[in-house]
């Protein structure tokens, strides 16, 4: 069965850098796009990035540009997002979810990852 | 930031239909299809519509989803308990090269 499986929570002082990875499973990774959403606490869902497992290049929100990178590895089926300089507004839960096109609807969802930024 | 404006809450007593619009722009709503999801509090989100109207295996055709111009709409009838949760609509902005959410909206049942 399908599955995303990412990394465990992460606490940062602000202005570190945290990592964390999403592992798929149960699909031919390299035919979908992985997704980052991330939700703050009580808040709503903002996208995040876009790769193609594929091709490897992401497409970034313009606000992430400078702070996020997203990189696979197609030998583990995993795609990592890397936040730097984080700070309190950071806090979140973020999660990796597939689409078949860019276009498309995200039709499975990882469990998410907490990561939280604290003094 | 959300570009997608949802109402913040729904309600309606069991059996009840309901509706959950969200207003976008050309370069959103206007030009690419639609998608909307539900969350439980402390879950992932789960797809509940794509492509503006269909619906993945599984979902029940209680749910169904509708598009005019820059403006997209949820339908839920037959309310049931377990339709409480946060619900997103989202499509591809052209002009941010993303997708872009809605603000959610919370379903209670009455």
């Amino acid at each position: 069965q399908v599955q995303l499986l990412q990394s465990g929570p992460e606490v940062r002082k602000p202005g570190a850098s945290v990592k964390i990875s999403c592992k798929a499973s149960g699909y031919s990774f390299q035919n979908y796009y992985i997704h980052w959403v991330r939700q703050a606490p009580g808040q709503g869902l903002e996208w995040m990035a876009i790769v193609n497992p594929g091709v490897g290049s992401p497409t970034l929100a313009q606000i992430f540009q400078d702070r996020v990178t997203v990189t696979r590895d197609t030998s583990t089926s995993t795609v990592f997002m890397e936040l730097i300089s984080v700070k309190s507004a950071d806090t979140a839960v973020y999660f990796c979810a597939r689409s078949h096109g860019s276009l498309d609807g995200l039709d499975f969802w990882g469990q998410g990852t907490m990561i939280t930024v604290s003094p | 930031q959300s570009v997608l404006t949802q109402p913040p809450s729904a309600s309606g007593t069991p059996g009840q239909r309901i509706n959950i619009s969200c207003s976008g722009r050309p370069s959103n709503i206007g030009t690419y299809t639609v998608h909307w999801y539900h969350q439980v509090p402390g879950t992932a989100p789960k797809l509940l519509i794509f492509s503006d109207n269909k619906r993945p295996s599984g979902v029940p055709d209680r749910f169904s989803g509708s598009k005019s111009g820059t403006a997209a709409s949820l339908a839920i009838s037959g309310l049931q308990s377990e339709d409480e949760a946060e619900y997103f609509c989202a499509a591809w902005d052209g002009s941010v090269n993303g997708h872009v959410f809605g603000t959610g909206t919370k379903v209670t049942v009455l």
